[in-house]
């Protein structure tokens, strides 16, 4: 049983740049939610896909996007990047939506400079 | 606004000292409560569920309790492999599989 990968691990970006974020989710996983965890704090709801429709989001702008795949991987997208954007992204998955224990990945350090 | 806190923010025990974790939330119905370890650099790994008042759980040397407005993380005879930080999370009732609303964890070092 695969676990949720995330790529690219470590990332550096400049203030004003996009970029993509990807996450494999765990086999037979079809809900997949992102997280953004600052240092020293606990991870915030970003939004969640199920079955490639986005399916609740958090209080981020849009300028943070995502999208799901048919075989349930996923990308987050953050344009227009700032300074207060730097912080670990995590994707978790689960099999399906509810109060189940996601299996989160070991995420994205995402420093922007 | 579903709110949850967790105390002490750090905490330093000897091998082998028991102590007790503490999350204490505001939510509007809760559907579930969960804790998580997070390693260092590491994403965070499920450890329990707790769905109603008086359930526990129990893991290795953890064991985990819920009331109506909190829950602890006892953690019995810990040894240094037991250093990490544990979030505590919470998924309200009408908020169906949206999303957990975490705490900003405890950092719990056990120095042998």
């Amino acid at each position: 049983e695969t676990g949720v990968t995330q790529s690219p691990t470590h990332l550096i970006k400049t203030r004003g740049q996009q970029v993509t974020l990807r996450c494999s989710s765990q086999s037979g996983h079809n809900t997949v939610s992102w997280y953004q965890q600052a240092l020293g704090q606990g991870p915030q709801f970003i939004f969640q896909y199920y079955r490639e429709e986005e399916n609740g989001r958090g209080n981020f702008p849009p300028r943070f996007s995502g999208l799901q795949f048919p075989n349930y991987s996923s990308e987050l997208n953050v344009n227009a990047l700032e300074l207060d954007d730097s912080a670990l992204y995590l994707c978790a998955s689960s099999p399906k939506t509810g109060n189940y224990g996601y299996t989160f990945g070991s995420g994205t350090r995402l420093t922007v400079v | 606004e579903d709110q949850v806190t967790q105390s002490p923010e750090a905490l330093r025990l000897q091998e082998g000292e028991s102590s007790s974790l503490n999350c204490s939330y505001t939510v509007s119905g809760l559907r579930g409560l969960f804790w998580y370890r997070q390693d260092p650099g590491k994403g965070p790994e499920f450890l329990f569920t707790l769905y109603s008042a008086g359930e526990e759980k129990e893991k290795e040397r953890l064991k985990a309790t819920l009331t109506k407005k909190e829950s602890f993380l006892h953690i019995t005879a810990p040894k240094p492999e037991d250093s990490a930080t544990y979030l505590c999370a919470v998924q309200a009732a009408d908020n169906y599989g949206q999303n957990f609303v975490f705490g900003p964890g405890t950092r719990l070092s056990v120095l042998p």
